[in-house]
Protein backbone atom coordinates (compact mmCIF):
# COMPACT_ATOMS: atom_id res chain seq x y z
CA UNK A 1 0.00 0.00 0.00
CA UNK A 2 0.91 3.28 -0.54
CA UNK A 3 3.26 5.36 2.14
CA UNK A 4 3.86 9.00 3.53
CA UNK A 5 7.79 8.98 3.50
CA UNK A 6 9.17 11.66 6.15
CA UNK A 7 12.82 12.27 6.18
CA UNK A 8 14.91 12.21 8.00
CA UNK A 9 13.88 10.28 11.07
CA UNK A 10 16.46 12.10 13.45
CA UNK A 11 17.51 15.35 13.12
CA UNK A 12 19.76 16.93 15.58
CA UNK A 13 20.50 20.84 14.92
CA UNK A 14 21.99 23.81 16.71
CA UNK A 15 19.79 26.58 18.16
CA UNK A 16 18.74 29.41 15.90
CA UNK A 17 19.66 27.05 12.53
CA UNK A 18 17.29 26.38 9.99
CA UNK A 19 15.92 23.37 9.29
CA UNK A 20 14.03 21.48 6.45
CA UNK A 21 11.57 18.73 7.56
CA UNK A 22 10.74 16.71 4.41
CA UNK A 23 7.34 14.81 3.57
CA UNK A 24 6.64 12.78 -0.02
CA UNK A 25 2.87 12.11 0.48
CA UNK A 26 0.54 9.99 -1.39
CA UNK A 27 0.92 10.77 -5.15
CA UNK A 28 -2.87 11.57 -5.80
CA UNK A 29 -3.67 12.84 -2.34
CA UNK A 30 -4.58 16.44 -2.30
CA UNK A 31 -4.95 17.85 1.11
CA UNK A 32 -1.43 17.97 2.97
CA UNK A 33 -0.73 18.29 6.83
CA UNK A 34 2.14 18.94 9.69
CA UNK A 35 1.74 18.63 13.01
CA UNK A 36 4.28 17.72 16.11
CA UNK A 37 4.06 15.73 19.28
CA UNK A 38 6.58 17.76 21.97
CA UNK A 39 7.55 14.67 24.22
CA UNK A 40 4.72 13.74 26.71
CA UNK A 41 2.39 16.02 25.08
CA UNK A 42 -0.79 15.78 22.63
CA UNK A 43 0.23 15.85 18.95
CA UNK A 44 -0.71 20.08 18.06
CA UNK A 45 -2.01 20.84 14.50
CA UNK A 46 0.46 22.71 12.34
CA UNK A 47 -0.80 23.85 9.14
CA UNK A 48 -3.04 22.26 6.27
CA UNK A 49 -2.07 22.42 2.54
CA UNK A 50 -4.22 22.13 -0.15
CA UNK A 51 -4.10 23.17 -3.90
CA UNK A 52 -0.66 25.02 -3.10
CA UNK A 53 -1.61 27.21 -0.75
CA UNK A 54 -1.99 27.20 3.33
CA UNK A 55 -5.74 26.25 3.70
CA UNK A 56 -5.23 26.95 7.76
CA UNK A 57 -2.52 27.36 10.39
CA UNK A 58 -2.39 26.93 13.98
CA UNK A 59 -1.63 29.61 16.30
CA UNK A 60 2.38 27.57 16.32
CA UNK A 61 3.00 28.14 13.03
CA UNK A 62 3.97 31.48 13.18
CA UNK A 63 6.35 33.45 10.83
CA UNK A 64 9.61 31.27 11.70
CA UNK A 65 7.78 28.57 9.67
CA UNK A 66 7.05 27.70 6.31
CA UNK A 67 6.19 25.14 3.95
CA UNK A 68 6.40 24.55 0.39
CA UNK A 69 5.33 21.75 -2.20
CA UNK A 70 8.74 22.99 -4.24
CA UNK A 71 8.49 20.10 -6.85
CA UNK A 72 4.51 18.25 -6.87
CA UNK A 73 5.64 15.55 -4.83
CA UNK A 74 7.69 16.49 -2.01
CA UNK A 75 6.00 18.70 0.98
CA UNK A 76 8.67 20.74 3.41
CA UNK A 77 8.56 22.04 6.68
CA UNK A 78 11.06 24.93 7.33
CA UNK A 79 11.51 26.08 10.44
CA UNK A 80 13.97 29.25 9.73
CA UNK A 81 15.83 29.88 13.39
CA UNK A 82 14.67 27.01 15.31
CA UNK A 83 14.94 27.28 19.52
CA UNK A 84 15.45 24.66 22.04
CA UNK A 85 11.26 24.54 22.11
CA UNK A 86 10.97 23.50 18.49
CA UNK A 87 12.33 19.93 19.70
CA UNK A 88 9.63 17.77 19.03
CA UNK A 89 8.29 14.57 16.90
CA UNK A 90 7.33 16.44 13.46
CA UNK A 91 4.32 14.07 11.51
CA UNK A 92 3.32 14.86 7.90
CA UNK A 93 -0.24 13.69 6.86
CA UNK A 94 -1.90 13.67 3.38
CA UNK A 95 -5.27 12.50 2.69
CA UNK A 96 -7.58 12.18 -0.48
CA UNK A 97 -11.13 14.29 -0.36
CA UNK A 98 -12.87 11.57 0.70
CA UNK A 99 -10.64 9.08 2.67
CA UNK A 100 -8.99 8.63 5.94
CA UNK A 101 -5.07 10.27 6.99
CA UNK A 102 -2.52 8.44 5.91
CA UNK A 103 0.54 9.33 8.32
CA UNK A 104 3.99 9.15 8.00
CA UNK A 105 6.23 7.79 10.68
CA UNK A 106 7.87 11.30 12.16
CA UNK A 107 10.85 13.39 12.12
CA UNK A 108 12.24 13.53 16.02
CA UNK A 109 13.82 17.08 15.75
CA UNK A 110 16.30 17.39 18.32
CA UNK A 111 17.64 20.91 18.90
CA UNK A 112 20.65 21.63 21.19
CA UNK B 1 3.37 -1.55 3.76
CA UNK B 2 1.07 -0.23 6.03
CA UNK B 3 2.13 -1.79 8.89
CA UNK B 4 -1.09 -0.41 11.32
CA UNK B 5 -4.56 -0.79 9.27
CA UNK B 6 -7.47 0.54 10.72
CA UNK B 7 -10.30 -1.38 8.34
CA UNK B 8 -13.66 0.57 9.23
CA UNK B 9 -13.47 3.69 7.95
CA UNK B 10 -16.50 4.90 9.78
CA UNK B 11 -18.59 3.57 12.52
CA UNK B 12 -22.19 4.68 13.57
CA UNK B 13 -23.22 4.15 17.04
CA UNK B 14 -26.48 5.21 19.23
CA UNK B 15 -25.90 7.06 22.23
CA UNK B 16 -25.30 5.02 25.83
CA UNK B 17 -24.46 2.04 23.48
CA UNK B 18 -20.82 0.54 23.25
CA UNK B 19 -18.40 1.81 20.59
CA UNK B 20 -16.01 -0.93 19.62
CA UNK B 21 -12.86 0.66 17.38
CA UNK B 22 -10.24 -1.78 15.65
CA UNK B 23 -6.90 -1.99 14.83
CA UNK B 24 -4.42 -4.53 13.11
CA UNK B 25 -0.68 -3.99 12.92
CA UNK B 26 1.58 -6.60 10.98
CA UNK B 27 5.12 -5.87 12.42
CA UNK B 28 5.87 -8.16 16.25
CA UNK B 29 8.60 -5.78 17.30
CA UNK B 30 6.29 -2.99 18.68
CA UNK B 31 6.14 -2.42 21.99
CA UNK B 32 3.82 0.24 22.61
CA UNK B 33 0.37 0.77 21.33
CA UNK B 34 -1.78 4.25 21.61
CA UNK B 35 -5.04 5.54 20.65
CA UNK B 36 -5.45 9.49 19.97
CA UNK B 37 -8.81 11.02 19.53
CA UNK B 38 -9.04 13.90 16.57
CA UNK B 39 -11.75 16.44 16.01
CA UNK B 40 -11.66 18.69 12.57
CA UNK B 41 -8.82 21.29 12.30
CA UNK B 42 -6.88 20.08 15.89
CA UNK B 43 -3.87 17.61 15.99
CA UNK B 44 -5.44 14.29 17.44
CA UNK B 45 -5.26 14.07 21.22
CA UNK B 46 -3.52 11.47 23.08
CA UNK B 47 -6.52 9.00 24.71
CA UNK B 48 -4.96 5.85 26.12
CA UNK B 49 -1.69 3.50 25.56
CA UNK B 50 -1.16 0.13 26.28
CA UNK B 51 2.22 -2.06 26.58
CA UNK B 52 3.03 -4.43 24.95
CA UNK B 53 2.86 -6.77 28.04
CA UNK B 54 -0.22 -5.78 29.34
CA UNK B 55 -3.53 -7.31 27.27
CA UNK B 56 -6.10 -4.66 28.67
CA UNK B 57 -5.79 -1.16 30.14
CA UNK B 58 -8.90 1.19 31.58
CA UNK B 59 -9.34 4.76 31.78
CA UNK B 60 -12.93 5.41 32.90
CA UNK B 61 -15.18 4.91 29.87
CA UNK B 62 -12.62 3.68 27.54
CA UNK B 63 -10.67 0.36 27.96
CA UNK B 64 -8.05 -0.81 25.42
CA UNK B 65 -7.59 -4.14 24.61
CA UNK B 66 -4.58 -6.19 23.07
CA UNK B 67 -4.50 -9.81 21.13
CA UNK B 68 -0.55 -10.11 20.64
CA UNK B 69 -1.20 -13.38 18.79
CA UNK B 70 -3.76 -12.25 16.66
CA UNK B 71 -2.00 -8.68 16.37
CA UNK B 72 -4.77 -7.27 16.80
CA UNK B 73 -6.35 -4.03 19.31
CA UNK B 74 -9.17 -2.12 19.86
CA UNK B 75 -10.47 0.45 21.88
CA UNK B 76 -13.90 0.48 23.77
CA UNK B 77 -15.98 3.11 24.70
CA UNK B 78 -19.23 2.59 27.27
CA UNK B 79 -20.98 4.36 27.69
CA UNK B 80 -21.06 6.42 24.28
CA UNK B 81 -21.50 10.15 24.00
CA UNK B 82 -22.32 12.61 21.25
CA UNK B 83 -18.92 14.06 22.47
CA UNK B 84 -16.86 10.91 21.94
CA UNK B 85 -18.00 11.52 17.72
CA UNK B 86 -14.26 12.17 16.18
CA UNK B 87 -11.66 10.67 14.45
CA UNK B 88 -9.88 7.84 16.15
CA UNK B 89 -6.35 6.57 15.48
CA UNK B 90 -4.33 4.01 16.37
CA UNK B 91 -0.79 4.22 16.58
CA UNK B 92 2.29 1.88 17.55
CA UNK B 93 5.58 2.34 18.19
CA UNK B 94 8.98 0.62 19.06
CA UNK B 95 10.84 1.70 22.00
CA UNK B 96 14.48 3.26 20.72
CA UNK B 97 13.22 3.70 17.81
CA UNK B 98 11.85 7.01 16.38
CA UNK B 99 9.04 6.17 14.38
CA UNK B 100 5.34 5.83 14.80
CA UNK B 101 2.99 4.02 12.69
CA UNK B 102 -0.32 5.31 12.42
CA UNK B 103 -3.99 3.58 11.09
CA UNK B 104 -5.64 5.53 8.71
CA UNK B 105 -8.24 6.33 11.45
CA UNK B 106 -12.15 5.69 12.09
CA UNK B 107 -14.57 8.41 12.53
CA UNK B 108 -16.98 7.95 14.88
CA UNK B 109 -20.35 9.26 15.20
CA UNK B 110 -22.37 8.86 18.56
CA UNK B 111 -26.32 9.66 17.49
CA UNK B 112 -27.94 11.10 20.39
Amino acid sequence: EPEVTQTPSHQVTQMGQEVILRCVPISNHLYFYWYRQILGQKVEFLVSFYNNEISEKSEIFDDQFSVERPDGSNFTLKIRSTKLEDSAMYFCASREDSHGYTFGSGTRLTVV
Amino acid sequence: DQQVKQNSPSLSVQEGRISILNCDYTNSMFDYFLWYKKYPAEGPTFLISISSIKDKNEDGRFTVFLNKSAKHLSLHIVPSQPGDSAVYFCAAIRYNFNKFYFGSGTKLNVKP
